[in-house]
């Protein structure tokens, strides 16, 4: 596909549940990131990769949170033992490097029960 | 880290009205994006200016970097305009974008 691309777009769990949720970047972008939006909030940053590495992992709020990326394309990120705070809209973006135009997916929203 | 402001928070139009909006950014950027983030969720890129300016349709986009601003002008808006509209930027020491509050945007017929 032309875009990114995230799967599920949906995803509703109960309390205690580990979850992974897809990303797809555009073809040849060598760079992908994560991001959240909570409800009514603006965008946090969760980790970067450049290809399969993870220089960036600042953003990661706990020890729940883990991501990997394969192959310098998919990558994947893990939620352990979900809380209720999981609750939100987790978007992937990815860029041809570090500093360019960085480029979204549809996103997954999440719902901990 | 770097701080991203972004007024008005809130704008009413009525159809075909022009508009500015801000992007004030606290330190030095290698970044800056302006989105639209349409009712469904999905963020649309609308310009990539770390400096200068650029037009595209209706909408152009000011970065004076030396005085860490940037400005999105949309012009004889529409009802399809409306959504948030947030400005992000990637510092010199960063890579990851930092966005800013949003200005949330309704256009009315």
């Amino acid at each position: 596909g032309a875009g990114v691309s995230q799967s599920p777009s949906n995803k509703v769990t109960e309390k205690g549940k580990d979850v992974e949720l897809r990303c797809d970047p555009i073809s040849g972008h060598t760079a992908l990131y994560w991001y959240r939006q909570s409800l009514g909030q603006g965008l946090e940053f969760l980790i970067y990769f450049q290809g399969n590495s993870a220089p960036d992992k600042s953003g990661l709020p706990s020890d729940r949170f883990s991501a990997e990326r394969t192959g310098g394309s998919v990558s994947t990120l893990t939620i352990q033992r979900t809380q209720q705070e999981d609750s939100a809209v987790y978007l992937c973006a990815s860029s041809l490097g570090q500093w360019g135009e960085q480029f979204f997916g549809p996103g997954t929203r999440l719902t901990v029960l | 880290g770097i701080q991203v402001e972004q007024s008005p928070p809130d704008l009413i139009l009525q159809e075909g009205a022009n508009s500015t909006l801000r992007c004030n950014f606290s330190d030095s950027v290698n970044n800056l994006q302006w989105f639209h983030q349409n009712p469904w969720g999905q963020l649309i890129n609308l310009f990539y200016i770390p400096s200068g300016t650029k037009q595209n349709g209706r909408l152009s986009a000011t970065t004076v970097a030396t005085e860490r601003y940037s400005l999105l002008y949309i012009s004889s808006s529409q009802t399809t305009d409306s959504g948030v509209y947030f400005c992000a930027v990637v510092d010199n020491a960063g890579n990851m974008l930092t966005f800013g509050g949003g200005t949330r945007l309704m256009v009315k017929p």
